[in-house]
């Protein structure tokens, strides 16, 4: 499979409970985005990283919230003491890098906080 | 105001009618422009670029007006098969690199 793979597809957790959730970018593409999506509305950037590099941080991500790319492949977004806000589907997609063309989109991971 | 308005709908139009949607930005600085189309509980997929000249890809028309801020999608001979939502996305540089920033979606029903 040569697109972008997210881990898991659904996850209902209770509020309080810590969550992480895993992205395998496209192999070659050296730029990595997290985006949330809720219900009715479009994806709202989150954060993304060049290679191993985590450049951008949106005023979203709250300090609950750390995302990492340690080896500049697949990155992690964890989210400590969850609340029912958090309920979302988190989207990753990646790019080459030359521009803003080629975004691939993962499947996403939808999160349920109950 | 929000970066990318779209009005939200939902479109209901017959098999084979033509269905415009229209988008407008805030952000004169903006770079590139798109339609991604969303189908339901699935990522979102590029649709295809806007040009300021106007591109068409089959049945479907992009156009771009920088002046005004406003982006349009036209799609002509509906299938069932176009009943999606259609997001427009714009970038443009905010900190270390240009994103991508969508609407809120235009959803659209193809009907028999």
């Amino acid at each position: 499979d040569t697109g972008v793979s997210q881990d898991p597809r659904h996850k209902i957790t209770k509020r309080g409970q810590n969550v992480t959730f895993r992205c395998d970018p496209i192999s070659e593409h050296n730029r990595l985005y997290w985006y949330r999506q809720t219900l009715g509305q479009g994806p709202e950037f989150l954060t993304y990283f060049q290679n191993e590099a985590q450049l951008e941080k949106s005023r979203l991500l709250s300090d609950r919230f750390s995302a990492e790319r340690p080896k500049g492949s697949f990155s992690t977004l964890e989210i400590q003491r969850t609340e029912q806000g958090d309920s979302a589907m988190y989207l990753c997609a990646s790019s080459p890098g030359t521009g803003d063309y080629g975004y691939t989109f993962g499947s996403g991971t939808r999160l349920t906080v109950v | 105001r929000k970066e990318v308005e779209q009005d939200p709908g939902p479109f209901n139009v017959p098999e084979g009618a033509t269905v415009a949607f229209n988008c407008t930005y805030s952000n004169s600085a903006s770079q590139s422009f798109f339609w991604y189309r969303q189908d339901c509980r699935k990522e979102p997929k590029l649709l295809m670029s806007v040009y300021s000249s106007g591109n068409e890809d089959g049945r479907f028309t992009a156009q771009l007006n920088r002046a005004s801020q406003y982006i349009s999608l036209l799609i002509r001979d509906s299938k069932l098969s176009d009943s999606a939502t259609y997001l427009c996305v714009v970038s443009f540089l905010t900190g270390t690199a240009s994103k991508l920033t969508f609407g809120t979606g235009t959803r659209l029903q193809v009907t028999l």
